[in-house]
């Protein structure tokens, strides 16, 4: 069974750009999450998808970021346009039913604004 | 409420030696789990706990969730050289329904051979 994939690895951007990150998560997981760890900090919950849907949104940190599941497959997390605070190491994760705090990670998108 | 204080940021650890950290926070769950991170790869469940005074094994790892709700071990034995990485306890909310999970701030665990 394949992991939770996400594209790209790493993308280098000037501020003010628009970057587009992606992520398949395991095939059948309805729950979706993206987190973003800052250099040293603690990995933080950024939302969460179950299905199509957008449970929880809270931990987006401005309008800049734009979160999609469309068809409850893969998920695309926008940053538009990019500051250099956007800096960090975005993981998505997938978990498989409710009442689930057992998720799986991906291998991250390192996400450098200069 | 929010945050978890996890300790201690990083070892500096020789190998065969054991090692413990652990993670507390200010209000009571039902959820400890502890991830490990290896270099360019995502965290990586290790031991997840669900019951106050719970204690797990997963190989040379074991975790105890604390009797009070509010913190959590990890003692990782026999240290050997791919034990190096980052490791991060997490919660998750006061009911056990999924969703988000709060991490801590992680420790750096390096292992001298």
């Amino acid at each position: 069974e394949a992991g939770v994939t996400q594209f790209p690895s790493h993308s280098v951007i000037e501020k003010g750009q628009t970057v587009t990150l992606r992520c398949d998560p395991i095939s059948g997981h309805d729950n979706l999450y993206w987190y973003r760890r800052v250099m040293g900090k603690e990995i933080k919950f950024l939302l969460h998808f179950v299905k199509e849907s957008k449970q929880d949104e809270s931990g987006m940190p401005n309008n800049r970021f734009l979160a999609e599941r469309t068809g409850g497959t893969y998920s695309t997390l926008k940053v538009q346009p990019a500051e250099l605070e956007d800096s960090g190491v975005y993981f998505c994760a997938s978990s498989q039913g409710q009442g689930t705090y057992e998720q799986y990670f991906g291998p991250g998108t390192r996400l450098t604004v200069t | 409420g929010q945050q978890l204080n996890q300790s201690p940021q990083s070892m500096f650890i020789q190998e065969g030696e054991d090692v413990s950290m652990n993670c507390t926070s200010s209000s009571i769950f039902n959820t400890w789990l502890w991830y490990k991170q290896d270099p360019g790869e995502g965290p990586v469940l290790l031991i997840a706990l669900y019951k106050a005074g719970e204690l797990t094994s997963n190989g040379r790892l074991t975790a105890q969730f604390g009797i009070t709700r509010k913190d959590s071990f990890l003692n990782i034995s026999a240290s050997i050289p791919s034990d190096v990485g980052i490791y991060f306890c997490a919660r998750g909310g006061i009911y056990n329904q999924g969703g988000k999970l709060i991490f801590g701030q992680g420790t750096e665990l390096s292992v001298k051979p």
